[in-house]
Order: C-alpha cells, then structure tokens, then sequence
C-alpha cells in the first residue's frame, strides 16, 4: 500500500532553515509528483510547490520562490523540502501529498504524508 | 490572499443537503479538486476533475461547476461529514495550484 512517512518535528530559530523528509513506499517514486502543502495552527491549507521527482524539476508559489527548495533522492524514495530563513510565521504542519495521476501535476492529491511540525522561536 | 473564495462556515441538519462553494476566475478554465480534513487529521481527497470520487468516497458527496463557482454538495449530510472542506484549483496564471481559504461544515 501507498505510504508517505515524514521526518519528525523540528524547532527552529529565526533566520534558521528546515529540511522536512517524505520517504514513499509501496509504489514508482518516480512516477508521481510530489506536492508540499502546509498549514498554519488554527488556518488553512496553503501550496507551497511541487517537484517532478522523476527529473527533479520543481514548480514553487511564488510566495516561497527564493526560500524554498525541493529535491529527491530516487535511491531512498525520498521528497525534500527546505526553508529558509525562517520566520514566526512559518509555523506550521507541512505535509507533503502525492498526485494522483502518473507524470503530472494536478490538483489531486490522493496520499498524504502523517505531517511534521515545524516551530520557529527565538 | 487566496484567488479561490470560500464561505468560513456552513451548517446542515442531519440527513438534509449542503453545497459548499468555491468562487475564483480560474474556475471558468479549470476544475477544481476538494478536500476533508478533520480535526487533527491530513486532508482526504474527495473529489476531482468533472465529478469523480476516489474509492471509498462515499457517493452521497458530489461535485459540480458553473462559470467561476465550483460546488461540492453532500445528498443527506451525516455526522461524520463535519469537517474543514477546500476547494483547490489553479490560479489565473495557470502555473500554480491555489486552495480555498476552507470552509468549516457543522452537522447539527
């Protein structure tokens, strides 16, 4: 079965950066992409990008362009997502969420991963 | 700000029907995808594209679009249907995919 198991919480503090790990299990790592999506405590969802994990090409909201990275590595079945220089508020979950459709990206995300809390204090 | 509009909070009766919208410009070119998430969970998704449900969706929800509004409607709401519902789309540009700012479903 389908499986998206993230890294565990993580407090940081401003200025710092945060590298979240979604390992995938159960089928083609490659054959998917790859969406991180978070949510502040208390709001909404918000999407943050999504990587291609067969060629490794990224598309990010253009709120996170310039801090914001995503990579894989296909020998561990691997997404990561990093920010950086990180603020109060960018306190959240951050899940990552596979597409449901082969080598594409639409706006169906049918596997989550279990989400990891990243808290930014001084 | 979110280019796709949702109301904050919707209420239905046991067993009565509900359409939750979602307003955007994009809609008018794309569909739009919803999900559920309740209280300390990930969000499921419940339907996509046109109208589909993944499995194990139950049928009773359903999804619709007009102009720039998307609609999902739940046919006999029941008490598990209390949840946080979100639209998600594309926005304007096309490039990038844009969620709902949430609408919170209470089954009374």
């Amino acid at each position: 079965q389908v499986q998206l198991v993230q890294s565990g919480a993580e407090v940081k503090k401003p200025g710092a950066s945060v590298k979240v790990s979604c390992k995938a299990s159960g089928y083609t790592f490659t054959g998917y992409y790859m969406h991180w999506v978070r949510q502040a405590p208390g709001q909404g969802l918000e999407w943050m990008g999504w990587i291609n994990p067969n060629s490794g090409g990224t598309n990010y909201a253009q709120k996170f362009q310039g801090r914001v990275t995503m990579t894989r590595d296909t020998s561990i079945s691997t997404a990561y997502m990093e920010l950086s220089r990180l603020r109060s508020d960018d306190t959240a979950v951050y899940y990552c969420a596979r597409d449901r459709f082969p080598v594409g990206a639409t706006t169906a995300a049918d596997y989550w991963g279990q989400g990891t809390l990243v808290t930014v204090s001084s | 700000s979110s280019e796709l509009t949702q109301d904050p909070a919707v209420s239905v009766a046991l067993g009565q029907t509900v359409r939750i919208t979602c307003q955007g410009d994009s809609l008018r070119s794309y569909y739009a995808s919803w999900y559920q998430q309740k209280a300390g969970q990930a969000p499921v998704l419940v339907i996509y594209g046109k109208n589909n449900r993944p499995s194990g969706i139950p049928d009773r929800l359903s999804g619709s679009s007009s102009g720039n509004t998307a609609s999902l409607t739940i046919t006999g709401a029941q008490a598990e249907d209390e949840a946080d519902y979100y639209c998600n789309s594309r926005d304007s540009s096309g490039n990038h995919l844009v969620l709902g700012g949430g609408t919170k479903l209470t089954v009374l």
